[in-house]
């Protein structure tokens, strides 16, 4: 099955600053990735998706990144502020017979300090 | 357009009893996936219904169960409740074929 690795699980950043979260997932044949963001006491929210193939995807302050020959996919936030705190996790897809399931990472708990 | 809604917010339960958990999908999706989210853990998938079918499982025993209605909206029943049972759990819909799920606010089930 899918195997979903997430780093930092925590990230403490500037007002203003920029976060970076790294994923890395094993199964070759995943082809879409989602990042979502819960805050406390919150269901996750879907923020910024990528298909397989594109290698880039910007949203105002949020851009995703993959590489699919390493594997690997990124969050990054720019001008980062103290709403942007939350727990941000990226997830991978497994089709199966009907549907997909999505795998998580552990989560990264992003603080803005102001 | 509500989003996905659960229902209950919150529920204390004791072991060995069961708990039956509600989702409403959002309008428009046919499918609803059940996901159980320890305290600082991401979430797990349970399993998946589709057109009144459980259509995938995850790595969970058959104390799990959930069912589909004709109007799309979903239960999970647990049975023999455990400590362990206690976590957040997730319904999040989509449709079929997409690949997008959007999650509800969840449910927060305590065993005591």
């Amino acid at each position: 099955g899918e195997n979903v690795e997430q780093h930092p699980s925590t990230l403490s950043v500037q007002e203003g600053d920029s976060a970076v979260i790294k994923c890395t997932y094993s199964d070759s044949a995943s082809n879409y990735f989602p990042w979502y963001k819960q805050e406390l006491g919150k269901g996750p929210q879907l923020i910024i998706d990528i298909r397989s193939n594109v290698g880039e995807k910007k949203d105002q302050r949020i851009a995703v990144t993959l590489n699919k020959t390493a594997k690997h996919f990124s969050l990054h936030i720019t001008e980062t502020q103290p709403e942007d705190s939350a727990v941000y996790f990226c997830a991978a897809p497994q089709w199966g017979a009907a549907g997909n399931k999505l795998t998580f990472g552990g989560g990264t708990r992003v603080l803005v300090k102001p | 357009d509500a989003g996905v809604t659960q229902s209950p917010t919150h529920l204390i339960k004791t072991r060995g009893q069961q708990v039956t958990l509600r989702c409403s999908p959002k309008s428009g999706h046919d499918t609803v996936s059940w996901y159980q989210q320890a305290l600082g853990q991401g979430p797990q998938f349970i399993f998946q219904y589709y057109e009144e079918e459980e259509r995938q499982r995850g790595n969970f025993p058959d104390r799990f169960s959930g069912h589909q209605f004709p109007n799309y909206s979903s239960e999970l029943n647990v049975n023999a409740l455990l400590l362990g049972d206690s976590a957040l759990y997730l319904c999040a819909s989509s449709l079929i074929l997409g690949n997008e799920q959007f999650f509800g606010p969840g449910t927060r089930l305590t065993v005591l």
